[in-house]
């Protein structure tokens, strides 16, 4: 079964500075991996995904992400940050039985990214 | 405006007091799912279902019931609450998956916070 990894529980950073939320998934034939972003006091939102295609995704909000096969990595970047992504960032991978026509989606443990003025 | 709808948003109860908790999508998903999210476990999946009268465990079924009676609607049962039940519940739906070219992703309802003393 998949499983997804994100070793960072909470990332302080300053405004305008450059971040980089770490995710790591468990290897699978076919990945299909996503970053969702939860505001405070809402439920959460698509912030990009990787289906195939070109490696560098580029999300909503001057977020993107690459996804590094070799080292089963689907990192999320942004240049500069906002005190409006004070957010929790969540990782996760869809995993889907092809045969029996099932998929499930299997969400990390969740990023705070907390924007320092 | 497409969106996913629970009721209600906050709910405290006594154990052993049966409740539901509705979740509604009115953009004739077939896929739909509970998760409840605790902090440092990120979010984890009860139940979910492919479609009308098709439903299936997630990864901590137990203490809850789903049903799938018509397309829109995915009620939580929970028929004998316990404490360990105190969370924060999000329901979720997206399009059947088709393929890599598919738009897929969840659209998150804005969560029930429930307490069960």
């Amino acid at each position: 079964a998949q499983s997804v990894t994100q070793l960072d529980s909470q990332v302080p950073v300053f405004e305008e500075a450059p971040v980089e939320l770490r995710c790591n998934y468990s290897s699978s034939v076919s990945v299909y991996l996503f970053w969702y972003v939860q505001y405070p006091n809402q439920g959460l939102q698509l912030l990009l995904k990787y289906l195939s295609g070109s490696t560098l995704v580029k999300g909503i909000n001057g977020f993107e992400a690459e996804f590094n096969k070799s080292q089963t990595s689907f990192h999320l970047r942004k240049p500069s940050v906002h005190i409006s992504d004070t957010a929790e960032y969540f990782c996760a991978v869809s995993d889907r039985l092809l045969a029996s026509g099932t998929y499930k989606y299997i969400f990390g443990t969740g990023t705070r990214l907390k924007v320092l003025a | 405006e497409a969106q996913v709808t629970q009721n209600p948003r906050y709910l405290i109860t006594v154990t052993g007091k049966k409740l539901t908790v509705t979740c509604s999508q009115n953009m004739n998903h077939e896929y739909m799912s509970w998760y409840r999210q605790d902090p440092g476990l990120g979010l984890r999946q009860i139940y979910y279902s492919m479609n009308v009268e098709v439903t299936d465990k997630g990864d901590v079924p137990e203490g809850y019931k789903v049903s799938r009676k018509e397309k829109r609607n995915f009620p939580l049962i929970l028929e004998s609450p316990s404490p360990n039940q105190t969370s924060l519940y999000f329901c979720a739906s997206s399009p059947r998956w088709t393929g890599p070219t598919t738009n897929e992703k969840l659209f998150f309802g804005s969560g029930t916070q429930l307490s069960v003393l």
